[in-house]
């Protein structure tokens, strides 16, 4: 079965410090990886992907994340916070259904403080 | 565009009754899915569509939880009678295409749904 870890529920970090937020999976097959940003009274917005290629993927808002294979990671991280990327986190992974359906499994979620 | 559009936005009611929710998802957008965030949870997929066909309802309490895309395009959820721990956020989101490439989701915003 499919699933998503994130071990930690918040991380504080100071604004110009680099941040990293953790996600760890499990999957059956190749792992298609993404992660997802959640403001206060909002839905998801999509950050980045990862389906194959190189293991530095670069998404929205100055955000990348490095996917390893042999740790199973794929951990979120940005050289120089903001306060305005304070907000909820989530990794999510990809399962291939039936007929080649998208079925997406989301992590629990990890808030991101980023004080001035 | 237009984003996804989802109403209402809040929702009190009492344990027993009923309660319906509708989204609007972007225009062209063929696949449609309906989430449960929990407080402090991730999203978990209740019910998926491409078009007006249902692909996957693995996880819709179907005792209570009905829904429908009638024309395949908007879409409504219905609970019926709620429970206590129906209390969540439900979340519509779309995307272009069932396909493995079109794996991108467009949230919107949400309803907050309390049962007392």
């Amino acid at each position: 079965a499919q699933s998503v870890a994130q071990p930690e529920d918040q991380v504080n970090v100071a604004e110009g410090n680099p941040l990293t937020v953790k996600c760890t999976y499990s999957v059956s097959g190749n792992p298609y990886l993404f992660w997802y940003v959640q403001y206060p009274n909002r839905g998801l917005q999509f950050l980045l992907k990862y389906i194959t290629g190189d293991n530095l993927v670069k998404g929205s808002y100055g955000f990348e994340a490095e996917f390893n294979k042999s740790q199973t990671s794929f951990h979120l991280k940005k050289p120089s916070a903001l306060v305005s990327d304070s907000a909820l986190y989530f990794c999510a992974v990809r399962e291939e259904g039936l007929y080649n359906f998208n079925k997406f499994y989301f992590g629990s979620g990890t808030k991101l403080n980023v004080k001035p | 565009e237009a984003g996804v559009a989802q109403s209402p936005r809040y929702k009190i009611i009492e344990k027993r009754q009923s309660v319906a929710f509708w989204c609007n998802p972007i225009s062209g957008h063929a696949t449609l899915y309906w989430y449960q965030q929990i407080l402090g949870q991730g999203p978990k997929l209740l019910i998926q569509f491409q078009n007006n066909g249902v692909v996957d309802d693995s996880q819709l309490p179907k005792d209570r939880f009905s829904a429908e895309r009638l024309k395949g395009v908007d879409s409504t959820l219905k609970i019926q009678p709620a429970k206590l721990e129906d209390s969540a956020v439900y979340l519509c989101a779309s995307s272009l295409a069932y396909q493995r490439e079109a794996y991108e989701q467009y949230f919107g915003p949400g309803t907050r749904l309390t049962v007392t």
